[in-house]
């Protein structure tokens, strides 16, 4: 089994709200990822956990907050979040320490805020 | 600060021709280099990883190979196909165990029936 899943597909939310991205893979991995992409750019790095630690935040405003709370589950807690953070939000895995380090990615989570 | 370029931006070909895609990186010391497909709203599938030993890898239709030392890839696509319309994106990393990957902006490949 190669795949990512992330939950909800869509999202719509106010600027006041608080909502949560979830990510999860049963490949075994043990580094997972978050990306935010915007239109016609690729994707660009916000958070790594590896082994269950947070080992790369790639200076991302604190109403981003990433969670990994077991080796399959990465979820991402969304917090007064402003209309430039629409996008769509990309999930991965790899293995951490072997290997080829091949990400697989999920199919996204595609955000608006209003 | 790796660098990784992919030109062009956009292609339109005819169904059933042969085509080359490129990615150019300025550090070659690389670890691998991964080819990504996205479809529009999607997320990215993963087409090919090429070692920095090794010079090409083959999947089916599609043949993506590297020369390291002038910072190369292609990703060769035979017979296209109108199924084969997506953004290619080459990704690089840089060391063994480096989590980063640093992404090209993408071609956009649009195959005409």
């Amino acid at each position: 089994d190669t795949e990512v899943t992330q939950t909800p597909k869509h999202l719509v939310m106010g600027m006041t709200n608080k909502k949560s991205l979830k990510c999860e893979q049963h490949m075994g991995h043990r580094a997972m990822y978050w990306y935010k992409q915007k239109a016609k750019k690729p994707p660009e790095l916000m958070f790594v956990y590896s082994y269950e630690k947070l080992s790369i935040n790639e200076s991302v405003p604190s109403r981003f907050s990433p969670e990994c709370p077991n080796s399959s589950l990465l979820n991402l807690h969304l917090h007064a979040l402003q209309p430039e953070d629409s996008a769509l939000y990309l999930c991965a895995s790899s293995p951490a320490w072997t290997g080829t380090y091949e990400q697989y990615f999920g199919p996204g989570t595609r955000l608006t805020v209003t | 600060k790796q660098e990784v370029t992919q030109i062009p931006a956009a292609l339109s070909v005819p169904e059933g021709e042969n085509l080359v895609l490129n990615c150019s990186f300025t550090d070659s010391a690389i670890y691998n280099l991964q080819w990504f497909r996205q479809d529009p709203g999607k997320g990215l599938t993963s087409l090919l990883l090429i070692q920095s030993s090794q010079r090409e890898q083959t999947s089916g239709r599609l043949n993506a190979s590297l020369d390291k030392s002038s910072g190369r890839s292609t990703l060769y696509i035979a017979a296209s196909q109108p199924g084969d319309s997506a953004t290619y994106l080459c990704a690089v990393r840089r060391g063994r165990g480096a989590q980063k990957l640093v992404f090209g902006q993408g071609t956009r490949l649009t195959i005409n029936p």
